[in-house]
Order: structure tokens, then C-alpha cells, then sequence
């Protein structure tokens, strides 16, 4: 079954206290993205890849680091969260260079920083 | 700058009515794409309905259609016959061709609550 892999889903930490949320993929799609949802902000890209080791920074970067050192794999890494990086994170992958491609989203991992 | 923007935060619906959900969108590329997705109550992203700038017929997908209007750049989400389970948030969003090839851009999204 295609689908992007996300884990944790549900992830309570404290200020300064680093964390990585995993992402994997299992379609070969050498795009991949991750995104932050906040209540009536909508989705904001963090970082994308478009393949691997290529990287970059999407809208709202600061504070977290990725890595793509494999096609499948695309960890997001908060090396000192903080509360402002409470939110709802989406991993999500597509083929490149297809405008009608769509992009296939993990299910989500619910970030709390106390 | 690519924008989407959603001006409706709320709305709601009688069950079995239609309801439009509205999208507009800022981009001086040629070439892009627009998507619509739904995201329930347990919170995953699931994709509708996609609509290309050059296609010349509204897309349809089941109860979903999109309403494109090229000039006026709208891209409505036309839901026939609501049900229940269309009780969701909805995000509009637009993927511009070349630059990072890749990048969805989302607007703020809209939440549906379907009344029985």
C-alpha cells in the first residue's frame, strides 16, 4: 500500500529538550515536504527536498533542521523546541515535475512543548 | 508571490443540499495546478480533486466538481448533495510549475459542518 509514515503521532516534550519526528515514504517520490498546521493559519511549508541531499527552507524554518540522506526518508529535527512550535505536522511526498501530481500526506504528528 | 486565499473560515449546510466552498488564487505563472483536500475530525489529509490551468473542462470527481474560473482565478469546490461525513475542514491549494517543482501552497482552509 502507498502511503507516507509518520511517527510519533502524539508527542508531549519540554522546552530545550531535542526530538526528531520521522517521515517515510514507501512510493519512491524523490519530493518531499513538511508542513505545520495552526488554527486558522493553514499550512506552512518548513523545509522541502527535491531529492536526495538536496534540501531547502520552505516559509517558516527557523527552529528546525532536516536531513534527506535517503530517497524514503525525511526527518524533521527540533534541535530546542519551544512552545511556539506546538502544532499539528505534516509530512508529505509526490513525484517531481508533475504540476498534476498529488501529494500524499502522513497522518499527522500532534506536537505539544510545555 | 503565489498566494490561495479562503475568505469563508465557516459555513454551514443542510444535509443532501449542495455547498460552495470558495477559492481564489494569485499566481503570474502560466502553468499550475490547483487541489482541494479534505481533513476530518481525526485529522489526515485526504485529497479531492485536482484541476489544471490548461484544462478546459471543470473537473469532477464523484459529488465533488470544481468551479474553474480562469480569469476571475477561482477555483470553487462545488459539493453536491452534502452528507454528514462532509463535516471536515477543507484547504484549497496550488502547485505552480518549475522553481522547486514541487511546492503545494496552501490556503487557510475552510471548515464545513453538515446539519442533519
Amino acid at each position: 500500500e502507498a502511503q507516507v509514515t509518520q511517527n510519533p503521532r502524539y508527542l508531549i516534550t519540554v522546552t530545550g529538550k531535542k526530538l526528531t519526528v520521522t517521515c517515510s515514504q514507501n512510493m519512491n517520490h524523490e519530493y518531499m515536504s513538511w508542513y505545520r498546521q495552526d488554527p486558522g493559519l493553514g499550512l506552512r511549508q518548513i523545509y522541502y527536498s527535491m531529492n536526495v541531499e538536496v534540501t531547502d527552507k520552505g516559509d517558516v524554518p527557523e527552529g528546525y533542521k532536516v536531513s534527506r540522506k535517503e530517497k524514503r526518508n525525511f526527518p524533521l529535527i527540533l534541535e530546542s523546541p519551544s512552545p511556539n512550535q506546538t502544532s499539528l505536522y505534516f509530512c508529505a511526498s509526490s513525484l517531481r515535475g508533475r504540476l498534476n501530481t498529488e501529494a500524499f500526506f502522513g497522518q499527522g504528528t500532534r506536537l505539544t512543548v510545555v | 508571490a503565489q498566494k490561495i486565499t479562503q475568505t469563508q473560515p465557516g459555513m454551514f449546510v443542510q444535509e443532501k443540499e449542495a455547498v460552495t466552498l470558495d477559492c481564489t488564487y494569485d499566481t503570474s505563472d502560466q502553468s499550475y495546478g490547483l487541489f482541494w483536500y479534505k481533513q476530518p475530525s481525526s485529522g489526515e489529509m485526504i485529497f479531492l480533486i485536482y484541476q489544471g490551468s490548461y484544462d478546459e473542462q471543470n473537473a469532477t470527481e464523484g459529488r465533488y466538481s470544481l468551479n474553474f474560473q480562469k480569469a476571475r482565478k477561482s477555483a470553487n469546490l462545488v459539493i453536491s448533495a452534502s452528507q454528514l461525513g462532509d463535516s471536515a475542514m477543507y484547504f484549497c491549494a496550488m502547485r505552480i510549475y518549475g522553481g522547486s517543482q514541487g511546492n503545494l501552497i496552501f490556503g487557510k482552509g475552510t471548515k464545513l459542518s453538515v446539519k442533519p
